[in-house]
């Protein structure tokens, strides 16, 4: 089975820019999904195919890929943006799905 | 507007069985694969099983292989979990989830969860 591993807290002032990162060995095969989750609250899909983004998320979330690491960056952080961050992938066949453990972005 | 409404969710005691249902409206249901994702108290999150658009094939964690039961009833707009043999750390709320692409042309993704249901709670405990 296949691991996608993300540090477990990310720390930023507001107004700066939050990366996350996503290691995998699928990565380079298979495109990475980013999901922001709030207490108490679904996940809702932030970043889709590595890089782009759902109508009606804010054009400050961006994600990129290199190898076998993809990144979130979140531009000009807000205090909202706050939440557990998941990254998501799929096997070689796209038929088993895999996450992340999950990062939690604190806003200083 | 999506929803997904899941239910059948409760305290059951180890070794017994729930059945999980999501009702699908807002969308036609019956071109999506479907899938089932869970988060235990304070974890992350785990994809559980998917169902092809047609009922079958279906797809299974290692972790619930052989005690999880996905199925779906597209007539309903109906997905279902049937659980079996539960175990304390079968503990979690249970999400019925839906991809951003439908199947076309043989291709039925099961990535990209664009609409999350408000989840169902299962406890397994004595």
């Amino acid at each position: 089975s296949y691991e996608l591993t993300q540090p477990p807290s990310v720390s930023v002032s507001p107004g700066q820019t939050a990366r996350i990162t996503c290691s995998g060995d699928i990565l380079p095969k298979q495109y990475a999904y980013w999901y922001q989750q709030k207490p108490g609250q679904a996940p809702v899909l932030v970043i889709y195919k590595d890089s782009e983004r759902p109508s009606g998320i804010p054009e400050r979330f961006s994600g990129s890929s290199s190898g076998t690491t993809v990144t979130l960056s979140i531009t000009g952080v807000q205090a909202e943006d706050e939440a557990d961050y998941y990254c998501q992938s799929a096997d070689s066949s796209g038929t088993s799905l895999v996450f992340g453990g999950g990062t939690k972005l604190t806003v200083l | 507007e999506v929803q997904l409404l899941e239910s059948g969710g409760g305290l059951v005691q180890p070794g017994g069985s729930l059945r999980l249902s999501c009702a699908a409206s807002g969308f036609t249901f019956s071109p999506y694969a479907m899938s089932w994702v869970r988060q235990a108290p304070g974890k992350g999150l785990e994809w559980v099983s998917g169902i092809s658009y047609s009922g079958g094939p279906t797809y299974y964690a290692d972790s619930v292989k052989a005690r999880f039961t996905i199925s779906r009833d597209n007539s309903k707009n109906t997905l279902y979990l049937q659980m079996n043999s539960l175990r304390a750390e079968d503990t979690a709320v249970y999400y019925c989830v839906k991809p951003l692409g439908h199947c076309s042309g043989g291709v039925c993704p099961m990535t990209g969860l664009d609409n999350w249901g408000q989840g169902t709670l299962v406890t397994v405990s004595s």
